[in-house]
Protein backbone atom coordinates (compact mmCIF):
# COMPACT_ATOMS: atom_id res chain seq x y z
CA UNK A 1 0.00 0.00 0.00
CA UNK A 2 1.06 3.43 -1.07
CA UNK A 3 2.28 5.89 1.92
CA UNK A 4 3.72 9.24 2.35
CA UNK A 5 5.51 10.55 5.89
CA UNK A 6 6.13 14.14 5.82
CA UNK A 7 9.36 14.07 7.95
CA UNK A 8 8.42 17.97 10.31
CA UNK A 9 4.63 18.93 11.07
CA UNK A 10 6.10 22.62 11.65
CA UNK A 11 8.96 24.34 9.88
CA UNK A 12 10.10 28.11 10.78
CA UNK A 13 12.43 30.28 8.56
CA UNK A 14 13.80 33.61 8.28
CA UNK A 15 12.77 35.48 5.04
CA UNK A 16 15.52 35.17 2.68
CA UNK A 17 16.51 31.55 4.12
CA UNK A 18 16.10 28.71 2.05
CA UNK A 19 13.13 26.52 2.92
CA UNK A 20 13.90 22.57 2.83
CA UNK A 21 10.45 20.33 3.54
CA UNK A 22 10.97 16.41 3.88
CA UNK A 23 8.59 13.79 2.32
CA UNK A 24 9.30 10.02 2.01
CA UNK A 25 6.97 8.04 0.10
CA UNK A 26 6.72 3.68 0.86
CA UNK A 27 5.80 1.80 -2.59
CA UNK A 28 7.16 -0.78 -4.28
CA UNK A 29 7.20 0.97 -7.27
CA UNK A 30 7.95 4.61 -8.44
CA UNK A 31 4.62 6.45 -7.83
CA UNK A 32 3.33 10.00 -9.37
CA UNK A 33 4.16 12.55 -6.78
CA UNK A 34 2.81 15.69 -5.92
CA UNK A 35 3.49 18.91 -3.30
CA UNK A 36 0.66 20.93 -2.84
CA UNK A 37 -0.05 24.26 -1.17
CA UNK A 38 -2.85 25.38 0.92
CA UNK A 39 -2.98 28.92 2.65
CA UNK A 40 -4.78 29.74 5.28
CA UNK A 41 -8.60 29.06 4.83
CA UNK A 42 -8.53 28.08 1.52
CA UNK A 43 -8.56 25.33 -1.17
CA UNK A 44 -5.80 23.23 -2.15
CA UNK A 45 -3.46 24.38 -5.39
CA UNK A 46 -0.52 22.04 -7.16
CA UNK A 47 2.75 23.29 -6.31
CA UNK A 48 4.46 20.47 -8.80
CA UNK A 49 4.81 17.34 -9.94
CA UNK A 50 6.87 14.69 -10.66
CA UNK A 51 5.96 11.62 -13.17
CA UNK A 52 8.84 9.66 -14.06
CA UNK A 53 10.47 11.84 -16.48
CA UNK A 54 13.44 14.55 -14.90
CA UNK A 55 13.99 13.97 -11.18
CA UNK A 56 14.61 17.56 -10.72
CA UNK A 57 11.25 18.93 -11.00
CA UNK A 58 10.60 22.58 -10.93
CA UNK A 59 7.02 24.11 -9.85
CA UNK A 60 5.62 27.46 -9.34
CA UNK A 61 6.50 30.31 -6.90
CA UNK A 62 10.43 29.42 -7.27
CA UNK A 63 9.55 25.75 -5.42
CA UNK A 64 11.15 22.71 -6.85
CA UNK A 65 11.63 18.90 -5.22
CA UNK A 66 13.89 16.20 -6.05
CA UNK A 67 12.80 12.30 -6.76
CA UNK A 68 15.34 10.31 -5.15
CA UNK A 69 14.00 6.84 -5.70
CA UNK A 70 17.09 5.30 -3.61
CA UNK A 71 15.96 7.19 -0.60
CA UNK A 72 12.64 7.23 -1.40
CA UNK A 73 12.34 10.65 -0.75
CA UNK A 74 10.47 13.57 -2.43
CA UNK A 75 11.86 16.88 -0.58
CA UNK A 76 10.62 20.25 -1.49
CA UNK A 77 13.02 23.23 -1.31
CA UNK A 78 13.08 26.98 -2.13
CA UNK A 79 16.39 29.46 -2.31
CA UNK A 80 15.00 32.30 -0.50
CA UNK A 81 11.52 32.07 1.57
CA UNK A 82 8.93 35.03 1.43
CA UNK A 83 6.61 36.05 3.40
CA UNK A 84 3.89 34.75 1.14
CA UNK A 85 5.23 31.36 1.29
CA UNK A 86 3.60 30.96 5.00
CA UNK A 87 1.32 27.83 4.29
CA UNK A 88 0.63 24.26 4.68
CA UNK A 89 2.54 21.82 2.47
CA UNK A 90 1.04 18.41 1.84
CA UNK A 91 3.29 15.65 -0.42
CA UNK A 92 1.24 13.20 -2.00
CA UNK A 93 1.25 10.54 -3.48
CA UNK A 94 -0.47 8.71 -6.63
CA UNK A 95 -2.63 5.27 -6.15
CA UNK A 96 -4.36 4.21 -8.99
CA UNK A 97 -7.05 7.12 -9.46
CA UNK A 98 -6.55 7.93 -5.78
CA UNK A 99 -4.69 10.60 -4.16
CA UNK A 100 -2.63 9.25 -1.05
CA UNK A 101 -2.01 12.78 1.12
CA UNK A 102 0.46 13.10 3.76
CA UNK A 103 0.01 14.74 7.17
CA UNK A 104 1.34 18.07 6.20
CA UNK A 105 3.79 20.63 7.50
CA UNK A 106 3.13 24.02 8.62
CA UNK A 107 5.86 26.44 7.39
CA UNK A 108 6.06 29.88 9.17
CA UNK A 109 8.49 33.03 7.75
CA UNK A 110 9.57 35.19 10.31
CA UNK A 111 10.21 38.43 8.88
CA UNK B 1 -9.34 28.47 -10.91
CA UNK B 2 -11.23 25.62 -11.63
CA UNK B 3 -14.64 26.15 -11.88
CA UNK B 4 -15.42 24.17 -8.49
CA UNK B 5 -18.12 25.18 -6.11
CA UNK B 6 -19.03 23.75 -2.72
CA UNK B 7 -22.10 24.34 -0.88
CA UNK B 8 -22.76 24.92 1.93
CA UNK B 9 -20.06 26.64 2.92
CA UNK B 10 -20.19 26.59 6.86
CA UNK B 11 -22.82 24.17 8.37
CA UNK B 12 -23.50 23.57 12.01
CA UNK B 13 -25.78 20.44 12.53
CA UNK B 14 -26.69 18.42 15.73
CA UNK B 15 -25.77 14.71 16.25
CA UNK B 16 -28.01 12.59 14.69
CA UNK B 17 -29.84 14.86 11.61
CA UNK B 18 -29.35 14.11 8.10
CA UNK B 19 -26.64 16.20 6.35
CA UNK B 20 -26.15 16.70 2.59
CA UNK B 21 -22.63 18.75 1.04
CA UNK B 22 -23.06 19.53 -2.78
CA UNK B 23 -19.89 19.87 -5.27
CA UNK B 24 -20.76 21.76 -8.25
CA UNK B 25 -18.33 22.08 -11.46
CA UNK B 26 -18.11 23.79 -14.71
CA UNK B 27 -15.44 21.75 -16.06
CA UNK B 28 -17.38 18.67 -17.20
CA UNK B 29 -14.46 16.25 -15.45
CA UNK B 30 -15.14 13.03 -15.32
CA UNK B 31 -13.69 12.40 -11.77
CA UNK B 32 -14.94 13.92 -8.65
CA UNK B 33 -13.41 13.41 -5.04
CA UNK B 34 -14.51 14.02 -1.48
CA UNK B 35 -11.88 14.52 1.35
CA UNK B 36 -12.02 15.04 4.52
CA UNK B 37 -9.15 17.15 6.90
CA UNK B 38 -8.11 17.14 10.34
CA UNK B 39 -5.57 18.15 12.06
CA UNK B 40 -2.25 15.91 11.43
CA UNK B 41 -4.23 13.97 8.98
CA UNK B 42 -3.48 15.79 5.74
CA UNK B 43 -6.64 15.33 3.19
CA UNK B 44 -8.28 11.47 3.41
CA UNK B 45 -10.26 10.13 0.75
CA UNK B 46 -13.77 9.53 1.56
CA UNK B 47 -15.31 8.54 -2.02
CA UNK B 48 -14.96 9.20 -5.45
CA UNK B 49 -16.71 9.09 -8.56
CA UNK B 50 -15.08 8.24 -12.21
CA UNK B 51 -18.22 9.03 -13.81
CA UNK B 52 -21.99 9.15 -13.66
CA UNK B 53 -23.23 6.58 -11.15
CA UNK B 54 -19.94 5.15 -11.00
CA UNK B 55 -18.74 5.94 -7.77
CA UNK B 56 -16.17 4.12 -4.97
CA UNK B 57 -14.88 3.81 -1.58
CA UNK B 58 -11.79 5.91 -0.32
CA UNK B 59 -10.41 4.79 2.81
CA UNK B 60 -12.78 6.56 5.33
CA UNK B 61 -15.80 6.03 3.90
CA UNK B 62 -17.88 4.62 6.88
CA UNK B 63 -20.83 6.89 7.57
CA UNK B 64 -20.98 8.40 4.62
CA UNK B 65 -22.54 8.01 0.92
CA UNK B 66 -22.37 9.99 -2.38
CA UNK B 67 -24.64 10.02 -5.31
CA UNK B 68 -23.36 11.65 -8.97
CA UNK B 69 -26.51 11.68 -11.30
CA UNK B 70 -24.93 14.30 -13.30
CA UNK B 71 -21.73 15.23 -14.58
CA UNK B 72 -21.30 18.83 -12.86
CA UNK B 73 -22.99 17.79 -9.61
CA UNK B 74 -21.38 15.17 -6.92
CA UNK B 75 -23.15 14.55 -3.32
CA UNK B 76 -21.92 13.61 0.08
CA UNK B 77 -24.45 13.09 2.67
CA UNK B 78 -23.83 12.16 6.09
CA UNK B 79 -26.82 9.75 6.68
CA UNK B 80 -26.78 10.09 11.02
CA UNK B 81 -24.54 12.79 11.61
CA UNK B 82 -21.76 12.20 14.65
CA UNK B 83 -19.43 14.62 16.35
CA UNK B 84 -16.28 12.67 14.51
CA UNK B 85 -17.43 13.92 11.50
CA UNK B 86 -16.89 17.63 12.80
CA UNK B 87 -14.05 18.58 9.68
CA UNK B 88 -13.72 20.48 6.77
CA UNK B 89 -14.84 18.75 3.16
CA UNK B 90 -13.33 19.14 0.37
CA UNK B 91 -14.21 18.61 -3.56
CA UNK B 92 -11.90 17.85 -5.92
CA UNK B 93 -12.46 17.13 -9.73
CA UNK B 94 -10.06 15.45 -12.36
CA UNK B 95 -9.89 15.02 -16.27
CA UNK B 96 -8.24 11.57 -16.19
CA UNK B 97 -7.84 10.36 -12.33
CA UNK B 98 -4.55 8.43 -12.18
CA UNK B 99 -1.67 11.03 -11.71
CA UNK B 100 -3.41 13.81 -13.46
CA UNK B 101 -3.80 17.11 -11.38
CA UNK B 102 -6.84 17.21 -9.29
CA UNK B 103 -8.29 20.53 -8.65
CA UNK B 104 -9.75 21.69 -5.21
CA UNK B 105 -12.64 23.35 -4.19
CA UNK B 106 -13.22 26.10 -1.41
CA UNK B 107 -14.17 23.40 1.13
CA UNK B 108 -17.43 23.45 3.24
CA UNK B 109 -16.95 23.13 7.37
CA UNK B 110 -19.26 21.56 9.09
CA UNK B 111 -19.64 21.52 12.48
CA UNK B 112 -21.62 18.59 14.39
CA UNK B 113 -22.90 18.88 18.14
Amino acid sequence: AQSVTQLDSHVSVSEGTPVLLRCNYSSSYSPSLFWYVQHPNKGLQLLLKYTSAATLVKGINGFEAEFKKSETSFHLTKPSAHMSDAAEYFCVAQNGNKLVFGAGTILRVKS
Amino acid sequence: DAGITQSPRHKVTETGTPVTLRCHQTENHRYMYWYRQDPGHGLRLIHYSYGVKDTDKGEVSDGYSVSRSKTEDFLLTLESATSSQTSVYFCAISATGGDNEQFFGPGTRLTVL
